[in-house]
């Protein structure tokens, strides 16, 4: 079974801190992928990263970063966390190169900026 | 560009009744189609899928047709279970072009004993 780990399932910080959250894959997936899921507004893609070093932005990539040093984790970074960045943080990865668009997801971190 | 719309929820039903859930989806191309499922607490899974055309994805007793005339794919289950409540996401890829899936908003499904 694909298993996507994520480093944290609930995490509190404050505002303006430098907040990192990580998420591994085990299956050797090309892609990985960062969404933030607020009610009401659904999933949400942040960035995404097809290749190790490679990275896109999504549609909502403002006040985020990423890494993707090694194939099987995808850093996401709060460089300056805000209140407004409080939400549920989930990491998805798929297989790319053409062999199937399903992602699998990770259970997810609920990050509360205060 | 693509989108997908499902019906807003949430949606309260009594143990054993018939579910559906409506998904319409705007896509150029020939987009594959997914519904996904996030139970509390967790993050999504894949329910179900349907990669063309009348074709018709099936698990666990939820059944969803491909259908390109009404560009629909509507989540229907005979007999809900309590267990079955959860936030369903209805969503779109289209492979050829990028590996991005486009989801709903979800819909929230409250079981009732």
């Amino acid at each position: 079974d694909v298993k996507v780990t994520q480093s944290s399932r609930y995490l509190v910080k404050r505002t303006g801190e430098k907040v990192f959250l990580e998420c591994v894959q085990d299956m050797d997936h090309e892609n990985m992928f960062w969404y933030r899921q607020d009610p009401g507004l659904g999933l949400r893609l942040i960035y995404f990263s097809y290749d190790v070093k490679m990275k896109e932005k999504g549609d909502i990539p403002e006040g985020y970063s990423v890494s993707r040093e090694k194939k099987e984790r995808f850093s996401l970074i709060l460089e300056s966390a805000s209140t407004n960045q409080t939400s549920m943080y989930l990491c998805a990865s798929s297989f790319g190169r053409g062999i199937t668009d399903t992602q699998y997801f990770g259970p997810g971190t609920r990050l509360t900026v205060l | 560009g693509n989108s997908v719309t499902q019906m807003e929820g949430p949606v309260t039903l009594s143990e054993e009744a018939f579910l559906t859930i409506n998904c319409t989806y705007t896509a150029t191309g020939y987009p594959s189609l997914f519904w996904y499922v996030q139970y509390p607490g967790e993050g999504l899974q894949l329910l179900l899928k349907a990669t063309k055309a009348d074709d018709k994805g099936s698990n666990k007793g939820f059944e969803a047709t491909y259908r390109k005339e009404t560009t629909s794919f509507h989540l229907e289950k005979g007999s809900v279970q309590v267990s079955d409540s959860a936030v369903y996401f209805c969503a779109l890829s289209e492979m050829n072009r990028d590996d991005k899936i486009i989801f709903g908003k979800g819909t929230r499904l409250h079981i009732l004993p």
